[in-house]
């Protein structure tokens, strides 16, 4: 697609639900991230894929995080046993490569509200 | 560890004036660096970037910033604010892997 894709835009849901978030990246991309906008805390990062490597999850707040990347393209992101402190935007990005010096292509976000 | 530090999670500036924002790395190597800006409702997008290329680096919207090792610092400047401009914006870092690390953020008001 012309660029990163995600949704739902919006999720709200109750405490203790699992929510599924959902990341379309730039076609040809090999690269995805995964971040946590919140107020006052910035740009959290959560995980990052790079090709056919193992993730990088050193980012994941804890083990009710979880994420996949299937065919090297789509990913998503699940919270288990949601709580309310989960609540935030999620942003996704992706990038061409190992290219270290290369731009991150950000979505518009998945904003969660956990009630 | 590699790192960015920005000063200042709002700066409010009047229109024309000069607008600088700040922002310090802590890195062992070399770094490459970078500002995002994200205007409101909307996603990041780039600023600009440093790979060590040139150290004063020209980026979009009449921005700039400028790579002094010495001072482990790349603060990003404007000469004349726009109310445009209002925004947040972020300072980053690539470290080793890859990752793209993201200072606190400092979001900008422009009065007219």
């Amino acid at each position: 697609g012309a660029g990163v894709s995600q949704s739902p835009s919006n999720k709200v849901t109750e405490k203790g639900k699992d929510v599924e978030l959902r990341c379309d990246p730039i076609s040809g991309h090999t690269a995805l991230y995964w971040y946590r906008q919140s107020l006052g805390q910035g740009l959290e990062f959560l995980i990052y894929f790079q090709g056919n490597s193992a993730p990088d999850k050193s980012g994941l707040p804890s083990d009710r995080f979880s994420a996949e990347r299937t065919g090297g393209s789509v990913s998503t992101l699940t919270i288990q046993r949601t709580q309310q402190e989960d609540s935030a935007v999620y942003l996704c990005a992706s990038s061409r490569g190992a290219d270290y010096t290369g731009e991150l292509f950000f979505g518009e976000g998945s904003r969660l509200t956990v009630l | 560890a590699q790192s960015v530090t920005q000063l200042g999670s709002h700066v409010s500036v009047s229109e024309g004036a000069l607008v600088l924002l700040r922002c310090n790395y802590s890195s062992s190597v070399p770094p490459y660096l970078f500002w995002y800006v994200q205007y409101p409702n909307q996603g990041l997008q780039l600023l600009l970037k440093y790979t060590s290329a040139a150290t004063l680096v020209k980026g979009i919207n009449g921005f700039e910033a400028e790579f002094k090792k010495s001072e482990t610092s790349f603060h990003l400047t404007k000469p004349s604010a726009h109310m445009s401009d209002a925004a947040e914006y972020f300072c980053a870092v690539i470290i080793q892997g890859g990752k793209l690390i993201f200072g606190q953020g400092t979001e900008l008001s422009v009065k007219p």
